[in-house]
């Protein structure tokens, strides 16, 4: 299967602290987004990173992509309790980048 | 507003009764996916559309069964033959060049 796993199933932290969670996938990617989900809610797409990319930053984002391992881990810095969600990859096959398959997800707390 | 419309949010189906949850956009896009989403869980495709009149099952496409009859409506019908249909399910639409998926707020579906 394609679909990614990300790591740790959850992660409690203080407002203030960074917050990172991995993801690992199985085939080559053609890109790989990261989306956040709110209780009871729709996902929100937060960031894609392409397969020829590294890393990438959006405001207090920052993604990484290690395509020989791979993996990619997504970084937020100085949480807010307003993070608090869950966190979920997505990854797009080589032969059809429009189909996306995702991991079950981090569930972040982040205490104020 | 441009957005994604899922309805009704929440919706009761008694054991052996058909029910059709409705998504909508007027996002212009030409792709279209229904996910289901179990407790704790990540995401799992049900069925895809590339474009109008056309579509493809997913992972657990069994008990289900979709229309694209206009671009902008994706119905998903629930039918009897889903043993375990409890569940939240995600509709979402994506122009189809892998940029990544706008979802819909979600629809509750509870056996009772």
């Amino acid at each position: 299967s394609q679909q990614g796993e990300e790591d740790p199933q959850a992660l409690s932290i203080q407002e203030g602290e960074n917050a990172t969670m991995n993801c690992s996938y199985k085939t080559s990617i053609n890109n790989l987004q990261w989306y956040r989900q709110n209780s009871g809610r729709g996902l929100v797409h937060l960031i894609l990173i392409r397969s020829n990319e590294r890393e990438k930053h959006s405001g207090r984002l920052r993604v990484t992509l290690d395509t020989s391992k791979k993996s990619s881990s997504l970084l937020i810095t100085a949480s807010r309790a307003a993070d608090t969600a869950s966190y979920f990859c997505a990854t797009a096959d080589s032969y059809n980048f429009n189909k996306f398959y995702f991991g079950s997800g981090t569930k972040l707390n982040v205490k104020p | 507003d441009g957005g994604i419309t899922q309805s009704p949010k929440y919706l009761f189906r008694k054991e052996g009764q058909n029910v059709t949850l409705s998504c909508e956009q007027n996002l212009n896009h030409d792709a279209m996916y229904w996910y289901r989403q179990d407790p704790g869980q990540g995401l799992r495709l049900i069925y895809y559309s590339q474009i109008v009149n056309d579509f493809q099952k997913g992972d657990i496409a069994e008990g289900y069964s979709v229309s694209r009859e206009k671009k902008e409506s994706f119905p998903l019908t629930v039918t009897s033959a889903q043993k375990n249909p409890t569940a939240f399910y995600l509709c979402a639409s994506s122009i189809r060049d892998g940029s990544g998926y706008t979802f819909g707020s979600g629809t509750r579906l509870t056996v009772v």
